[in-house]
């Protein structure tokens, strides 16, 4: 069955870069069937849609997080990325990785999700 | 705030039937399809609806989902106690081109 971790320093200081990395098990990141994505839910709050990837490196991104986002794909280790530049207090939240998969009428919905990994920026 | 409104808390006894609804505008619910997830304390969001009212393997058909213009609803019928959680909505939006959710639903078994 298909899984998905998120792995990651737990701690950022602000202006720096938060860097996390989600590992696909027991399935193919290269399946030209799916795209992968990032959300976040802050505590307390609802779930937020970062961005998402196709394994050939296609995105979308949230256009409120756009200029500080980059999500990229390695094929060859069977991982995604997201880059979340100069962050923020505002930027503390539970960080998921996601699959999506389409229906037979070519609507979209996330899936499979991974645990999530809890994210702090702090000095 | 978030994209989708949904009221941010219901109740209902076990037995019960209770709906959460999700409004959303004509560029999300209106034109895509609508998913809700469940997410229990500290885990992770778990598809419970996909489609508008397609159930993934493995959720009962108590819960069923559907869809009204700009509008979506998801209803939970033969409450149990184990239906505790937070539920949202999601949608695409043509405008943003991107995910949208609801705030969340805090529903609570009395």
């Amino acid at each position: 069955q298909l899984q998905l971790q998120e792995s990651g320093p737990g701690l950022v200081k602000p202006s720096e870069t938060l860097s996390l990395t989600c590992t696909v098990s027991a399935g193919s990141i290269s399946s030209s069937t799916y795209y992968w994505g990032w959300i976040r839910q802050p505590p307390g709050k609802g779930l937020e849609w970062i961005g998402s990837i196709y394994y050939s490196g296609s995105t979308y991104y949230n256009p409120s997080l756009k200029s500080r986002v980059t999500i990229s794909v390695d094929t060859s280790k069977n991982q995604f990325s997201l880059k979340l530049s100069s962050v923020t207090a505002a930027d503390t939240a539970v960080y998921y990785c996601a699959r999506t998969s389409v229906d037979p009428d070519y609507y979209y919905y996330m899936d499979v999700w991974g645990k999530g990994t809890t994210v702090t920026v702090s000095s | 705030q978030s994209v989708l409104t949904q009221p941010p808390s219901a109740s209902g006894t076990p037995g019960q039937r209770v709906t959460i609804s999700c409004s959303g505008s004509s560029s999300n619910i209106g034109s895509n399809t609508v998913i809700w997830y469940q997410q229990l304390p500290g885990t992770a969001p778990k598809l419970l609806i996909y489609s508008n009212n397609q159930r993934p393997s493995g959720v009962p058909d108590r819960f069923s989902g559907s869809t009204s213009g700009t509008s979506a609803s998801l209803a939970i019928s033969g409450l149990q106690s184990e239906d505790e959680a937070d539920y949202s909505c999601a949608a695409w939006d043509d405008s943003l081109n991107g995910w949208v959710f609801g705030g969340g639903t805090k529903l609570t078994v009395l």
